[in-house]
């Protein structure tokens, strides 16, 4: 069972602006940066923001990451179809003195 | 360029071990730690475990633990994972990665090896 809880499914047309949440504590998300992953069906995972609000080489700027308290959000503007997948939060927990991924969030395209 | 190549699936029945491999190139092996992490059928990703190329320093996720291990080779940049005890719970693509510098993210993984655990 995870410690960092995502909705499990977001969707909009193309163009649109998607915001998925990742919801953690104080020993995960309250005190340490938060990556974002796309991972599409029968891939490998992909880093699409870093540290919190970090974009990796070649990730376009329309993937944003943000972060208050106990709670993080990753937000997509400008929805395209290549933007479907499943999309997780992580981050190292300081009580688990482990890595945590969240739950996953499927990103639809209507 | 930076890659991460990994070995064959695996099938494998209940109780036995299982070792897989990723073999690392286009960096510096010793300077980046190398995770696993799993995804089960129908299941999210889930973090195995952390070795530090440079101290041979390993760190496990709590329910792997006493029966993980892993190793690495420098000589051929390549970081091994055992898990005995396998169950029928532990059929999962393994997949490996690069952590970036700084808690940077995962920033390079493997393609995954799909590890069957079927009587």
């Amino acid at each position: 069972q995870s410690v960092l809880t995502q909705p499990p499914s977001a969707s909009g047309t193309a163009g649109q602006t998607v915001t998925i949440s990742c919801s953690g504590s104080d020993s995960n998300i309250g005190s340490n940066p938060v990556n974002w992953y796309q991972h599409p069906p029968g891939t490998a995972p992909k880093l699409v923001i870093y540290s919190t609000y970090q974009w990796p080489s070649g990730v376009p700027d329309r993937f944003s990451g943000s972060k208050s308290g106990t709670s993080a959000s990753l937000a997509i503007s400008g929805l395209q179809a290549e933007d479907e997948a499943d999309y997780y939060c992580s981050t190292w927990d300081d009580r688990l003195s482990a890595y945590v991924f969240g739950t996953g969030t499927k990103v639809t395209v209507l | 360029q930076v890659q991460l190549m990994q070995s064959g699936a695996e099938v494998k029945k209940p109780g036995a071990s299982v070792t897989v491999s990723c073999t690392a190139s286009g960096y510096t092996f010793t300077s980046y730690f190398i995770h696993w992490v799993r995804q089960a059928p129908g299941r999210g990703l889930e973090w195995v475990g952390q070795i530090n190329p440079t101290s041979d320093g390993t760190t496990f996720a709590h329910k792997f633990q006493g029966r993980v291990i892993m190793t690495k080779d420098t000589s051929t940049s390549t970081v091994f994972l055992r898990l005995s005890g396998l169950r029928p719970e532990d059929t999962a693509v393994y997949y490996c990665a690069r952590e970036g510098r700084g808690r940077g993210g995962f920033d390079y993984w493997g393609p995954g090896i799909l590890v069957n655990v079927s009587s």
